[in-house]
């Protein structure tokens, strides 16, 4: 597509539900990231995808927080047991070359866990 | 730990007046610095980025930053700032293991 694609745009939830975010990156691009914005905060890295290498999941908060990237294109992420603090826009982003720190983001996913 | 300082959480600017943003960075050698902008609702676009070579870097809608070694610095600057302006600026740095890591913003506010 013509730019990173995500959805859902925004995802309400209760406490103690699972949800999932995809991310469909831009058409050949072979890395792609995950983010999380908080409320006045910066973006906090999550985990990263690139090519057929292990993922970097050194940014995941905890264990309720997984993602898998299908056929090095479309990528979900999974929060299960939801809690507020869980609360963000989840930010998706992705670039042809790692390491050129060019990246090309998503409108994100805003998840509000009552 | 490799990462950005972002030292002003909100700057308030007048229309047509010059804008400046800091960014300090703790990178060994020469780091990658990136300047992003969020504009309401939208998502994160690239500003100007500094690899090596020339320290004074041009960006996109009228943007500049300058990389001073010196001062850990790479200060964002738009001489004439228009309402458009008006958004969240987050200065980024690239570490050794790919990871690109963010200030935490700073919000310009555009007053006519």
């Amino acid at each position: 597509g013509a730019g990173v694609s995500q959805s859902p745009s925004n995802k309400v939830t209760e406490k103690g539900k699972d949800v999932e975010l995809r991310c469909d990156p831009i058409s050949g691009h072979t890395a792609l990231y995950w983010y999380r914005q908080s409320l006045g905060q910066g973006l906090e890295f999550l985990i990263y995808f690139q090519g057929n290498s292990a993922p970097d999941k050194s940014g995941l908060p905890s264990d309720r927080f997984s993602a898998e990237r299908t056929g090095g294109s479309v990528s979900t992420l999974t929060i299960q047991r939801t809690q507020q603090e869980d609360s963000a826009v989840y930010l998706c982003a992705s670039n042809v070359l790692q390491g050129t720190g060019e990246l090309f983001f998503g409108e994100g996913s805003r998840l509000t866990v009552l | 730990a490799q990462s950005v300082t972002q030292p002003d959480i909100h700057i308030t600017v007048s229309e047509g007046a010059s804008l400046e943003l800091r960014c300090n960075y703790s990178y060994g050698a020469t780091p990658y610095l990136f300047w992003y902008v969020q504009s309401p609702g939208q998502g994160l676009q690239l500003l100007l980025k500094y690899f090596s070579g020339d320290t004074l870097v041009q960006g996109i809608k009228g943007f500049e930053a300058e990389f001073k070694r010196s001062q850990s610095s790479f200060n964002l600057r738009k001489p004439s700032v228009h309402w458009s302006d008006a958004a969240e600026y987050f200065c980024a740095g690239l570490s050794n293991d790919y990871k690109l890591s963010f200030g935490a913003g700073t919000t310009v506010t555009v007053r006519a």
